[in-house]
Parts: structure tokens; sequence; C-alpha cells
């Protein structure tokens, strides 16, 4: 079993659909928690950093991290188009150590 | 400011072969680490290297060497290439202070016949 599990997808909603990408880790020693946004055949770009439990918001973009279900969540409101990526979890036990990734969730948004 | 940078952008090569890939970080960055994605797949933990000195090596073979020079930029090698190599590498840079962030650069995309 992989340290962290993410679906793979893909996802298509429409535009302005609220999107929900998850992933489920196993090492409860994790406690830095990224999602990065991938665009094809780019290097991945850090959208939210979230330590330990809690929720984070910017712009239209939320992090949920719930330690307890070694659960952790980004929503997306109002999708656009431009939202089309693969979204990457990422965690990791040590502050600026090793990133361990899920496999990437692709999401298509349509107009 | 510019970000991570990495050369070449696009590699080829055959099986048997040695390749070195460069990556230069963010300005003021002093941390470097190194990740293979698989087609398909996250990024996997290469390497990772802090003042010159690695501080952490993710299940690579010997076949995987690095090092960072005094101006804090990073070289990844790779001898004697398999088909299985071909991956995009990607580097990414960090601060070394106690909430720091990984920032990735494009990558180099290296494919092995």
């Amino acid at each position: 079993q992989k340290e962290v599990e993410q679906d793979p997808g893909p996802l298509s909603v429409p535009e302005g659909a609220i999107v929900s990408l998850n992933c489920t880790y196993s090492n409860s020693a994790f406690q830095y928690f990224m999602w990065y946004r991938q665009y094809s055949r780019k290097g991945p770009e850090l959208l939210m950093y979230t330590y330990s439990s809690g929720n984070k918001e910017d712009g239209r973009f939320t992090a949920q991290v719930d330690k307890s279900s070694k659960y952790i969540s980004l929503f997306i409101r109002d999708s656009q188009p431009s939202d089309s990526a693969t979204y990457l979890c990422a965690m990791s036990a040590n502050s600026g150590y090793a990133l361990n990734f899920g496999k990437g969730t692709s999401l298509l948004v349509t107009p | 400011d510019a970000g991570v940078t990495q050369s070449p952008t696009h590699l080829i090569k055959t099986r048997g072969q040695h390749v070195t890939l460069r990556c230069s970080p963010i300005s003021g960055h002093k941390s470097v680490s190194w990740y293979q994605q698989v087609l398909g797949q996250g990024p996997q933990f290469i390497f990772q290297y802090y003042e010159k000195e690695e501080r952490g090596r993710g299940n690579f073979p010997d076949r995987f060497s690095a090092r960072q020079f005094p101006n804090y930029s990073s070289e990844l090698n790779v001898n004697a290439l398999l088909l299985g190599d071909s991956a995009l590498y990607l580097c990414a840079s960090s601060l070394p202070s106690s909430t720091d962030t990984q920032y990735f650069g494009p990558g180099t995309r290296l494919t092995v016949l």
C-alpha cells in the first residue's frame, strides 16, 4: 500500500461547479500538507500549504486537513476552464524534507 | 525573481549512456531536491541537498547521484541508463526555514531509447 492514495480520475465538471479533490494517507507522522497544480508537461505549481489539521482558504481554493482520519481535501469554487490540470497532493513528516506525492487527479472543467 | 531553472529541457539518450541534469534554485534558496515523475504518476523523491550536504535519499539505485555547488545549483547524474529511467526529472528549491515549502522547476524530460 502506498503511503499516499489519490484517485487519478479523470474528473470532468462544468464551468462554475465546486470541485472536491481528496487524498488519504497512512503515515501518522505526516504534518505538512500541500496541493500542487500541474499543467501538461510542466512542473508542479504550489497552490496551498497547510501545517497540521484545520482549514486554509486562498481565493477560490480551500484546503482541509483531518489528521484523525488521515484525509485531506482541496475545494475549488467557481471552477474555470483554466483550472483544468492535474492536482497533486503532497505531504511530509518534517518541514522542508522529502515530499510524498499522490498519483494526481486529472481535472477537466468544460465551458 | 526568476523561478527554479533546469537544463536541458529535453534529452534523448540510449540505454547504457550517462546523463547529467542541471538545476539552479530560486535566489536565496539553499536547499535543492530532485524528483522523478514517470508518466501518469506523482513525483518520487530522489535526493535532497542542503548547504552542499546530502540531507536525504529516496529509494533509487546507486546509478543515481547528485551534488550541490557553492552557489547552491545542483546536478543530477544517472549512469548506465535503462529504458525505465525515461521520465520528467524535477528539481525543487526551498529556504531552510522551519516552514519552508518546495518550489518546482519546469523539469527535464528524459527519453531513453
